[in-house]
């Protein structure tokens, strides 16, 4: 089914301890997004990718890192976690202009940092 | 973008309508409004979206003021599923920015 993946589903660290969670889609979309959701919160931007090439900083980008790997992938890094970053995280992609769907979001990668 | 006022929370029974409102007083005249939902710890999942007509697909009805500053979800047979977060967004050509949403409970 078409859609967006991401991996690892669920994942631990140790403070100090780096990775990358990974997303990928197979709709064709030009835009891709990092959201991160704490408990009773909504959705808060990381970084979005406008489009191949392209990487800007959203609401809460301290600490993070992204990568846009080609048109499909587009990955977060975490160089240094820390306990703050314990959160679950859902990547989006969306055509540039938004008078179709918006977004189609993935299920989220929950990270736990100890 | 716009930003969008929802209250915290509302409840229905089953089998009635849910009707769930929100106001957007600031939007732009090129900003669609966009509702979606998130149920339980699942990515959030797309719902319906206008510009200035009334909306209506599977799942629900928009409703859209004639001014656009306001709106209103219409679930036309809510079910126990339906319980879920739902989320009134503003936006055009840029990112979307998720608010809290509203707390829809619907009960037996």
């Amino acid at each position: 089914n078409a859609g967006v993946t991401q991996t690892p589903k669920f994942q631990v660290l140790k403070t100090g301890q780096s990775m990358t969670l990974q997303c990928a889609q197979d709709m064709n979309h030009n835009s891709m997004y990092w959201y991160r959701q704490d408990p009773g919160m909504g959705l808060r931007l990381i970084y979005y990718s406008a489009s191949e090439g392209t990487t800007d900083k959203g609401e809460v980008p301290n600490g993070y890192n992204v990568s846009r790997l080609n048109k499909r992938e587009f990955s977060l890094r975490l160089e240094s976690a820390a306990p703050s970053q314990t959160s679950v995280y859902f990547c989006a992609s969306s055509e540039v202009r938004l008078r179709l769907r918006g977004y189609t979001f993935g299920s989220g990668t929950r990270l736990t940092v100890v | 973008d716009a930003k969008t006022t929802q209250p915290p929370s509302m409840d229905c029974a089953e089998g009635r309508a849910a009707n769930l409102p929100c106001n957007h007083s600031t939007i732009s005249g090129n900003e669609y409004v966009y509702w979606y939902r998130q149920i339980h710890s699942q990515g959030p999942q797309y719902i319906i979206h206008g510009l200035k007509n009334n909306e209506t697909n599977e799942m629900a009805s928009l409703i859209i003021t004639e001014d656009r500053k306001s709106s209103t979800l219409i679930l036309p047979h809510a079910t126990l599923r339906d319980t879920a977060v739902y989320y009134c967004i503003v936006g055009a050509n840029s990112k979307l920015t998720f608010g809290k949403g509203i707390t829809l409970s619907v009960r037996p």
